[in-house]
């Protein structure tokens, strides 16, 4: 089962900030917290990852509560084309084939014009 | 960045016949790739996991019999459906472990399979 949980879906006028909040309340110490993101009929895409500290890259920012229970990815300015699924993800860094990872249902974000 | 080429990206075929999805990693070796469905309006559901010289390990309630997963060299693992059936139809997804960052996945663009 995934050990996150997510809004269903979200709305967002285009150029604001999009907030998606994400719960895992369960992570453990050495377990990272990934975003990805599937644009309908696509393969999944990758955003951010980050373990405790808050982290940026040109896609987005990812903000972790100091508990680690819970996390926010900020897309800053959001554009229709960040219209998706978005995908929070508790794992292990994931370089063995034993880190299989199991999507939960995702938060479906509408860009709205 | 690491690439995953998934062929093909569409496919139609005739209730019965067998359809064979290839995924292929372009800039890496990938020892370990799984291979996921979706429907409609659905998460990603996990089939099975793929590892190069060795049998796939499948999900519970995934029938090995009818998806057929090799993954006879580090840059190819291919998925193939067996007898297809309607109920088949379905997006596949590939998606592999990217070994020199911390990335963590890569997934396939993934392939529309549609059994008439």
């Amino acid at each position: 089962d995934a050990k996150t949980t997510q809004p269903p879906s979200m709305d967002c006028a285009e150029g604001r900030a999009a907030n998606l909040p994400c719960n895992h309340s369960t992570i453990s110490g050495n377990e990272y917290v990934y975003w990805y993101r599937q644009i309908h009929s696509q393969g999944p895409q990758y955003i951010i990852h980050g373990l405790k500290n808050n982290e940026t890259n040109e896609m987005a920012s990812l903000i972790i509560t100091e508990d680690r229970k819970s996390s926010t990815l900020i897309l800053p300015h959001a554009t229709l084309r960040d219209t998706a699924v978005y995908y929070c993800i508790v794992r292990g860094l994931m370089k063995t084939s034993y880190d299989k990872v199991i999507f939960g249902p995702g938060t479906s974000l509408s860009v709205i014009p | 960045g690491a690439v995953v080429s998934q062929h093909p990206s569409r496919v139609i075929c005739k209730s019965g016949t067998s359809v064979k999805i290839e995924c292929r990693s372009l800039d890496f070796q990938a020892t370990t790739m799984f291979w996921y469905r979706q429907f409609p309006k659905q998460s990603l559901m996990l089939m099975a996991t793929s590892n190069e010289g060795s049998k796939a390990t499948y999900e519970q309630g995934v029938e090995k019999d009818k998806f057929l997963i090799n993954h006879a060299s580090l840059t190819l693992s291919t998925l193939t459906v067996t007898s297809a059936h309607p109920e088949d139809s379905s997006f596949y997804i590939c998606s592999a472990i990217v070994p020199r960052d911390s990335y963590g996945y890569t997934f396939g663009s993934g392939t529309r399979l549609t059994v008439v």
